[in-house]
């Protein structure tokens, strides 16, 4: 079965110090992995997908996040936070038997502190 | 690109009534649409599959009765909360994508805080 980890319920950093929110998964087969943002009482907006090639993916708003086969990991990642980062993050994965169904993560809640 | 809308953005409804939301990709036709209920503070969870022209396919433990799913254009698909309940409160947002396949990126619209009294 698909599942996907984000261990941490809350992350807390200062503003401009890199940032950092962990996912893990497990899927049979090839891995389709996706991070999505979502603001207070609003929709899933899309940062960016890994779905072949270069471990590392850069998507919007400066955010990237590198692919590690070996540990099931695809960790969302930002050089410099900004206060406006702090929000709701959600990994996906789609993969193994469904190719249709997107399996979200738990949420981790970004906090930015000026 | 890849806008999806949803309307209404909150609705609020007596126990027993009936309440429509609708879900349009503006900008792309989506082959396929999901429908997705979120508690707060919680992941969201996938109640349905919606195919154009075709039933919807209900996840387990959803009721396909209570949430009436219609997807007749490849631009618009319903749901429809029956006999709503205080317990049907929640946050529902549904999901568009291209086409069928594996790698085609989801696009959510804003969804729609529903609260019945």
């Amino acid at each position: 079965a698909q599942s996907v980890a984000q261990p941490e319920d809350q992350v807390n950093v200062a503003e401009g110090n890199p940032l950092t929110v962990k996912c893990t998964y497990s899927v049979s087969g090839n891995p389709y992995l996706f991070w999505y943002v979502q603001y207070p009482n609003r929709g899933l907006q899309f940062l960016l997908k890994y779905i072949t090639g270069d471990n590392l993916v850069k998507g919007s708003y400066g955010f990237e996040a590198e692919f590690n086969k070996s540990q099931t990991s695809f960790h969302l990642k930002k050089p410099s936070a900004l206060v406006s980062d702090s929000a709701l993050y959600f990994c996906a994965v789609r993969g193994g038997t469904s190719y249709d169904k997107v399996i979200f993560g738990p949420g981790t809640s970004l906090s930015v502190i000026p | 690109g890849a806008v999806v809308s949803q309307h209404p953005s909150w609705v609020i409804c007596k126990s027993g009534t009936s309440v429509k939301i609708e879900c349009r990709s503006l900008d792309f036709q989506a082959t396929t649409m999901f429908w997705y209920r979120q508690f707060p503070k919680q992941s969201l969870m996938l109640m349905a599959t919606s195919n154009e022209g075709s039933k919807a396919t209900y996840e387990q433990g959803v009721e396909k009765d209570k949430f009436l799913i219609n997807h007749a254009s490849l631009t618009l698909s319903t749901l429809t909360v029956t006999s709503a309940h205080p317990e049907d409160s929640s946050f529902y947002i549904c999901s568009a994508k291209l086409s069928s396949g594996p790698t085609d990126t989801q696009y959510f619209g804003p969804g729609t805080r529903l609260t019945v009294l």
